[in-house]
């Protein structure tokens, strides 16, 4: 069973650096892409990026090229989305998801719980 | 870059058929993809390459495609069928898009 469990809620002021995780079990990590979408409160969902564990390859969405930094630590399963400078428009749900390419076409199959992201002074 | 186009909303009484529609300039050449959120839930894959329905989505969902144009089916609409619905799709450099999100309402 394919399961990718997030880090929990985070509060942080703008200008603070932020690490939030995604966890999966092997299936979802073995010759797979692990992306992130975000949702803005109230709002639709945004493709973020998406990092192939095994090389540590990234793709980009322009929006969001420079403004995050997608990781992965393919050792312990585990898929990261960062911040070195927070701004009040970051407060958003964060979801982790498994990247299908190939003759299913590209698209997220599995998801992770969400992880709420607040930033307030 | 291209956009994908959804309306915001759409309404239909139960045991009606819903239609949801997705726009994109690309949609002629990429796949495109349903998810369905409900309040406080992650998104779940409702269709997949346009038309296909993965393990577990009940009959009553399903996807079709023409030109530019793809359409969310919801046959016999329940009222568990509330929820926000996303159509996604694909740049040719592995990248994805998702489309603004549509409202169904059940009356």
């Amino acid at each position: 069973e394919v399961q990718l469990v997030q880090s929990g809620a985070e509060v942080k002021k703008p200008g603070e650096s932020l690490k939030i995780s995604c966890k999966g079990s092997g299936d979802s990590f073995r010759n797979y892409w692990i992306g992130w979408v975000r949702q803005m409160p109230g709002k639709g969902l945004e493709w973020m990026g998406i990092i192939y564990p095994g090389d540590s390859e990234t793709r980009y969405s322009p929006s969001f090229q420079g403004q995050v930094t997608i990781s992965a630590d393919k050792s312990i399963t585990t898929a990261y989305l960062q911040w070195s400078s927070l701004k009040a428009s970051d407060t958003a749900i964060y979801y982790c998801a498994r990247w299908r390419g190939g003759n299913v076409g590209s698209h997220f199959d599995f998801w992770g719980q969400g992880t709420l992201v607040t930033v307030s002074s | 870059s291209y956009d994908l186009t959804q309306p915001p909303s759409v309404s239909v009484s139960p045991g009606q058929t819903a239609t949801i529609t997705c726009s994109g300039d690309a949609l002629p050449k990429q796949y495109a993809y349903w998810y369905q959120q409900k309040p406080g839930q992650a998104p779940v894959l409702v269709i997949y390459k346009d038309s296909e329905r993965p393990s577990g989505i009940p009959e009553r969902f399903s996807g079709s495609s023409s030109g530019t144009t793809v359409t969310l089916t919801i046959s016999g609409v329940q009222a568990e069928d509330e929820a926000d619905y996303y159509c996604q799709s694909a740049h040719t450099d592995n990248t994805g898009v998702f489309g603004g999100g549509t409202k169904l309402t059940v009356l």
